[in-house]
């Protein structure tokens, strides 16, 4: 069955310095993986999917992700985090009917 | 841009009481969704809905829940008797036919007591 894993339910960054949010993956086919992410009292809204067009994947706000088959990975990243980013961000894939499939959350915190 | 609402915010109700939470899907979507995600539990499926029935629900969609689309806009999930266990917060996603990918709404927060 699809899933997918976060690695790490919280993750703290100095504002200006890269951002990590690891993802792994299990499917028995290629999936479809996105991440969104919720800020407070906000709906979860997309950041970027991976639909086998191309194997990096950039999205708004100048977050990216990687798709690797071999490490059945799907982390992202952004090169500098800011303030506004702090949020919970998920990892998502589908299963084989439209349904989503989500992963614990990773909670970012950003320091001044 | 256009955005699925979702009425009320926060619902507080007792044991054993119904309630209805409303979804105001993105105009022209076709596929409607409910999730919901207990306080420090993982988001999960509920149940998907499509040309006017339900296409696919989880284990946790009993007989207590039930959706519709009462006047072709709105996309309402009831619970008949809510339980304690109930008390979680509960999206709405609506989805165009085109695409795998789902708008959310903001989210309510329902409150058993």
């Amino acid at each position: 069955a699809q899933s997918v894993t976060q690695l790490d339910s919280h993750v703290s960054v100095s504002e200006g310095t890269p951002v990590l949010l690891r993802c792994n993956y299990s499917s028995s086919y290629s999936p479809s993986l996105f991440w969104y992410v919720q800020h407070p009292n906000k709906g979860l809204q997309l950041l970027l999917k991976y639909t086998s067009a191309a194997t990096l994947v950039k999205g708004i706000n100048g977050f990216e992700a990687e798709f690797k088959k071999s490490e059945t990975s799907f982390h992202l990243t952004k090169p500098s985090a800011h303030m506004s980013d702090a949020a919970e961000y998920f990892c998502l894939t589908t299963s084989g009917t439209y349904k989503y499939i989500f992963g614990t959350g990773t909670r970012l915190k950003v320091l001044a | 841009e256009p955005e699925v609402t979702q009425t009320p915010s926060h619902q507080v109700t007792q044991m054993g009481q119904e309630v209805i939470l409303r979804c105001v899907p993105i105009s022209n979507h076709l596929y409607f969704y409910w999730y919901r995600q207990i306080l420090g539990q993982k988001v999960e499926f509920l149940v998907s809905f499509y040309n006017n029935e339900i296409s696919e629900k989880s284990e946790i969609f009993d007989d207590q829940f039930s959706v519709e689309r009462p006047d072709g806009s709105n996309f309402t999930l009831k619970i008949r008797s809510t339980k304690l266990e109930d008390s979680a917060m509960y999206f709405c996603a609506t989805q165009p036919g085109f695409t795998d990918t789902q708008y959310f709404g903001p989210g309510t927060r329902l409150t058993v007591l």
